[in-house]
């Protein structure tokens, strides 16, 4: 199993550009997340989903959508990057029954 | 809205010593409180993690100690070694609400060799 994967590691936009990251967990897990993890701080939740077709806002939605078309990815799409949105983004998965998540390495995030 | 408030910010240990670590919660309806370790570069991993049902839950040189009628819950980890060096996390959920996590701010421990 590789559990949560993201790509891409690292990427630096220019203020206005667009982009998407990628998540996908090869563990069947229903629940899917997004957090952002602004230095010396702790994780905030962008949005979750909770199946394939169903998503939600968590606390920082602002600047931020998300799709879930199957149960294995959970893209998060930047429209109009600006420097707020400089961060790491983590993409987690959980089961149904457990509350553990799962977070994959990270996507550093610059935009200048 | 801070939900869950975390301290000290940062700690020092000596090897062999003992790091205690406290959070506080507000939402009552919180059914699952894991902390979470994180090293540099990394991504969070599940250290530990109980339900308000028990009052301490240990695994290993972690301890997790809860008082509900306080909304408040510790880490202890005994006999501190470098390699526990990391940022931990600790983050409440309910279980009804899609499992999200509200994070504490986190604390930065270093242990001495």
């Amino acid at each position: 199993n590789a559990g949560v994967t993201q790509t891409p590691k690292f990427r630096i936009l220019k203020i206005g550009q667009s982009m998407t990251l990628q998540c996908a967990q090869d563990m069947n897990h229903n629940y899917m997340y997004w957090y952002r993890q602004d230095p010396g701080m702790g994780l905030k939740l962008i949005y979750y989903s909770v199946g394939a077709g169903i998503t939600d806002k968590g606390e920082v939605p602002n600047g931020y959508n998300v799709s879930r078309s199957t149960t294995e990815d959970f893209p998060l799409r930047l429209e109009l990057a600006a420097p707020s949105q400089t961060s790491v983004y983590f993409c987690a998965s959980s089961s149904l029954s457990d509350g553990t998540q799962y977070f994959g390495p990270g996507t550093r995030l610059t935009v200048l | 809205q801070q939900q869950v408030k975390q301290s000290p910010q940062s700690l020092i240990v000596q090897k062999g010593g003992i790091s205690i670590i406290n959070c506080a919660y507000e939402n009552t309806a919180f059914d699952y409180f894991p902390w979470y370790q994180q090293f540099p570069g990394k991504g969070p991993a599940l250290l530990i993690a109980i339900r308000p049902d028990v009052s301490e839950k240990k695994e290993g040189r972690f301890t997790i100690s809860f008082n509900k009628s306080a909304k408040q819950f510790s880490l202890h980890i005994m006999d501190s070694q470098p390699g526990d060096s990391a940022t931990y996390f600790c983050a409440a959920s309910r279980q009804a609400a899609g499992n999200k996590l509200t994070f504490g701010g986190g604390t930065r421990v270093l242990v001495k060799p």
